[in-house]
């Protein structure tokens, strides 16, 4: 059984620019969650994808946008990259999105903005 | 807001000392709570959960029980290992309807032989 893996493993980009992290989940779940990770932080909510729709958002702004795919691969993407927006960007993928369902992390993509 | 309050680090320790890393919470209802591990390059991995009060969750050595009269989960090994040197978090399943964690800030643990 593949678990979640995460595409690229570390990227550098500088202010203004656009970037796209993927992640493949694990086989069978349908749910994919995405979390950012500030250094020293712990993973804050940015959106949820349920069978390719939007499911839930945390409090980040519509420059920050996904997308999943049939076979529930997914998207994140940055737009207007600041310098805050660097940190470690983490997908998980569960089985259904059931509260009780576990969720799978991928190593994460390591995002610096200069 | 749901949120979830743990025990700055980071925690030293020598091999076989005994480890606690308190955690609190704040939630409408009844939440379930877990606690994560970071590996140093890794992802975060599931090591324990408690779906209800009085619930121990345990892994590997390790438990947390959910106290709901505390707003706790602290978490417990008797006798640590240097592997388990790592960044610990604690966290709840957001009660809104889908399945989302709040985390805490993390705390990371050094254990020296």
């Amino acid at each position: 059984e593949t678990g979640v893996t995460q595409s690229p493993t570390h990227l550098i980009k500088t202010r203004g620019q656009q970037v796209t992290l993927r992640c493949s989940s694990q086989s069978g779940h349908n749910t994919v969650s995405w979390y950012q990770q500030a250094l020293g932080q712990g993973p804050q909510f940015i959106f949820q994808y349920y069978r390719e729709e939007e499911n839930g958002r945390g409090n980040f702004p519509p420059r920050f946008s996904g997308l999943q795919f049939p076979n529930y691969s997914s998207e994140l993407n940055v737009n207007a990259l600041e310098l805050d927006d660097s940190a470690l960007y983490l997908c998980a993928s569960s089985l259904s999105g059931g509260l009780n369902d576990e969720q799978f992390f991928g190593p994460g993509t390591r995002l610096t903005v200069l | 807001g749901d949120s979830v309050t743990q025990m700055e680090g980071p925690v030293t320790l020598s091999e076989e000392a005994f480890l606690t890393i308190n955690c609190t919470y704040t939630a409408t209802g009844y939440p379930s709570l877990f606690w994560y591990v970071q590996y140093p390059g890794e992802g975060l991995q599931l090591l324990l959960k408690a779906t209800k009060a009085d619930d121990k969750g345990s892994n590997k050595g390790f438990e947390a029980t959910y106290r709901k009269e505390t707003t706790s989960f602290h978490l417990e090994k008797g006798s640590v290992q240097v592997s388990d040197s790592a960044v610990y978090f604690c966290a709840l399943i957001f009660t809104w309807g889908y399945s989302t964690l709040t985390f805490g800030k993390g705390t990371m643990l050094l254990v020296s032989p």
